[in-house]
Formats: structure tokens, sequence, C-alpha cells
């Protein structure tokens, strides 16, 4: 079956500080991959995307690019900001699956000041 | 665009009584919806796949005599807890499938306590 497996957490940056989180995923098709932020108290926003191979999503300085070769999407951000503190879950939808998404255990992260 | 709302956002409500999330796509249409459970600090699980105009589809272990879900139109499912017990106090968080897309949007969360 899928599965996404992320970076365990908690992640404790200072602000400006580069982020990695890293996402490996296992799927039998040609999935789509996903990055989610969930701020305390919140559901899951959609942050990026990318449906296909070599594609990379960005968002309000985050970005991740899809690799088929390493079976990764690595959540990157030049310089991160408090408000950035959240959870990030990985995230893959594979429509060969009942269009059910398979998510990653989040990770943590805190930014401080 | 593709906004999801659930309703109401926080509930509590006395053991052995019903509760009912309403789940709703604003700006389009989703013929499949999904309705997760959050533990704190754990990820999603999926309780169950719910379909307009047919039956949902739940989850190994997710009773669905408990969990009742019902998807009527193609803006609108919603998830009733039955008989309510405190062990039932979670996240309850829904998605609505845009085709086209191929992406999940989620609501904002429901936070039941039961007492």
């Amino acid at each position: 079956g899928n599965s996404v497996t992320q970076m365990e957490g908690p992640v404790t940056l200072s602000e400006e500080a580069f982020l990695t989180i890293n996402c490996t995923y296992t799927a039998t098709g040609y999935p789509s991959l996903f990055w989610y932020v969930q701020y305390p108290g919140e559901g899951l926003q959609l942050l990026l995307k990318a449906t296909k191979a070599d594609d990379k999503g960005s968002n309000k300085g985050f970005e991740a690019t899809y690799r088929k070769e390493t079976t990764s999407f690595h959540l990157e951000k030049g310089s991160v900001q408090v408000s950035d503190s959240a959870v990030y879950f990985c995230a893959l939808f594979d429509n060969t699956n009942a269009g059910k998404s398979t998510f990653g255990d989040g990770t943590t992260l805190t930014v401080k000041p | 665009g593709a906004v999801v709302s659930q309703h109401p956002s926080r509930v509590i409500c006395k053991s052995g009584t019903s509760v009912k999330i309403e789940c709703r796509s604003l700006d389009f249409q989703a013929t499949t919806m999904f309705w997760y459970r959050q533990f704190p600090k754990k990820s999603l699980m999926l309780m169950a796949t719910s379909n307009e105009g047919s039956k949902a589809t739940y989850e190994q272990g997710v009773e669905k005599d408990k969990f009742l879900i019902n998807h009527a139109s193609l803006t609108l499912s919603t998830l009733t807890v039955t008989s309510a017990h405190p062990e039932d106090s979670s996240f309850y968080i829904c998605s609505a499938f845009l085709a086209g897309k191929e992406t999940q949007y989620f609501g904002p969360g429901t936070r039941l306590l039961v007492l």
C-alpha cells in the first residue's frame, strides 16, 4: 500500500534560519504530492502541491520538488519566521486508491525570535 | 476559492446524546468528502469516505452505526456521532475533494467534548 514518512519532530529553529522537513513516500501509481500546514486549533491548509515528477510547488516562501528517483518531496524555506510555527503534513493522493490521501505523521515546527 | 466550512466549530454535549457536524463546500461541488479524526499531537485518522448519493465507505475499525454519515448534496456532508461517550471527544475534520485539481480542501475542524 501507499505510505508517507516524514522527518520526526519537533523541530525548533531561530528566526531567519533555513528549514528542511524531509518527506519520502511509497506508492504503486503516480501520485500527486502535497504539503499541508495546521495552525493550533485549526484545520489543515493546503500549502503547496506537485502533480508530476520534477514539478516544484511553491507558496509563501516554501518550496518542495517532486523527486521520483528518490521518492521524496522535501519541504524547504530559506528564512523562517515566528509565524511559520505550526504542524506540517506531507501527503500523497493516488487516484487509483478510491481518491484517498495518505498522510505523514506531521512535523511540529517552532520558530523562536 | 475552494473553501470548506464546518459547523459547529466547537460543541460540548452530555454523554448519551447525539451530535451532528456539518461540512460544506462553499464555492465548489464535491462528489467526495472525507471525515477524519485527529487526536492531540497526532496525524489525521481517516474515518470514512462520503460519496454524494450513496452510502459512505468506512475504514476498518470505525463503527458505521456510531458515526452516521450523510452526503445528501454536492455541497453538504454531515457526520452524526450517536450516543456520544467521553471517548468520542476529539477533533473532527472534514475535507472535500475538488476533481480536476485532484486536491482535498479541509474544513477548520470541530472540537467535540463529551462530558
